[in-house]
């Protein structure tokens, strides 16, 4: 079956500028993450969706950052005011997270958007 | 902070065993063990999780030592596609108030040698 995907796969942007970054989590998974990598650093969280509960946004680095999930599916990740520190790759995952317990929430991984901030 | 440590970089001929450690000597008795690797310019791959007993999939075997310190990653037969940053990660398990987020350290460089 379909992976997640993210779009766009490229994204380079001057600093100042907003921008939004997609992601299609697997179909049925309930739980949804942002994580993001910059160059030689390892993976960080950024945000968690599940189901219709509040968003976890402990990993957010800054009010710059924000993301919605619409209809428990699609999720949007924007920055705004774009800083060349937030220059990185920007990776999401999906799982099928089950609050009541069992081990159906191993995370997938989408291939990410390279962002670049001139 | 994660709450795991690997070594930074390890070698391993093609076709030979590749065995990656792990050390977690803080694991909670709720806390799994899961591995990723990361290929290049890709996105983390999961590859295999545990509690306490020692499991195998079609990727990899993974043995948990008894008083769960610490495990090891085991590719049978690596080949050059292995060659990736494998990542040990302890988690909660579902049913956690943490949001079961991944907390992902400097993880192990396997590089597989013709």
């Amino acid at each position: 079956g379909a992976g997640v995907s993210q779009s766009p796969s490229n994204k380079v942007t001057e600093k100042g500028k907003d921008v939004e970054l997609r992601c299609d989590p697997i179909s049925g998974h309930t739980a949804l993450y942002w994580y993001r990598q910059s160059l030689g650093q390892g993976l960080e969280f950024l945000i968690y969706f599940q189901g219709n509960s509040a968003p976890d946004k402990s990993g957010l680095p800054s009010d710059r950052f924000s993301a919605e999930r619409t209809g428990g599916s699609v999720s949007t990740l924007t920055i705004q005011r774009t800083q060349q520190e937030d220059s990185a790759v920007y990776l999401c995952a999906s799982s099928f997270r089950r609050l009541a317990g069992g081990q159906r929430d191993t995370q997938y991984f989408g291939p990410g958007t390279r962002l670049t901030v001139l | 902070d994660a709450k795991t440590t690997q070594p930074p970089s390890m070698d391993c001929a093609e076709g030979r065993a590749a065995n990656l450690p792990c050390n977690h000597s803080t694991i909670s008795g709720n806390e799994y063990v899961y591995w990723y690797r990361q290929i290049h310019s890709q996105g983390p791959q999961y590859i295999i999780h545990g509690l306490k007993n020692n499991e195998t999939n079609e990727m990899a075997s993974l043995i948990i030592t008894e008083d769960r310190k610490s495990s090891t990653l085991i590719l049978p037969h690596a080949t050059l596609r292995d060659t990736a940053v494998y990542y040990c990660i302890v988690r909660v398990g579902s049913g956690d108030n943490q949001g079961g987020k991944l907390i992902f350290g400097q993880g192990t460089e396997l590089s597989v040698k013709p």
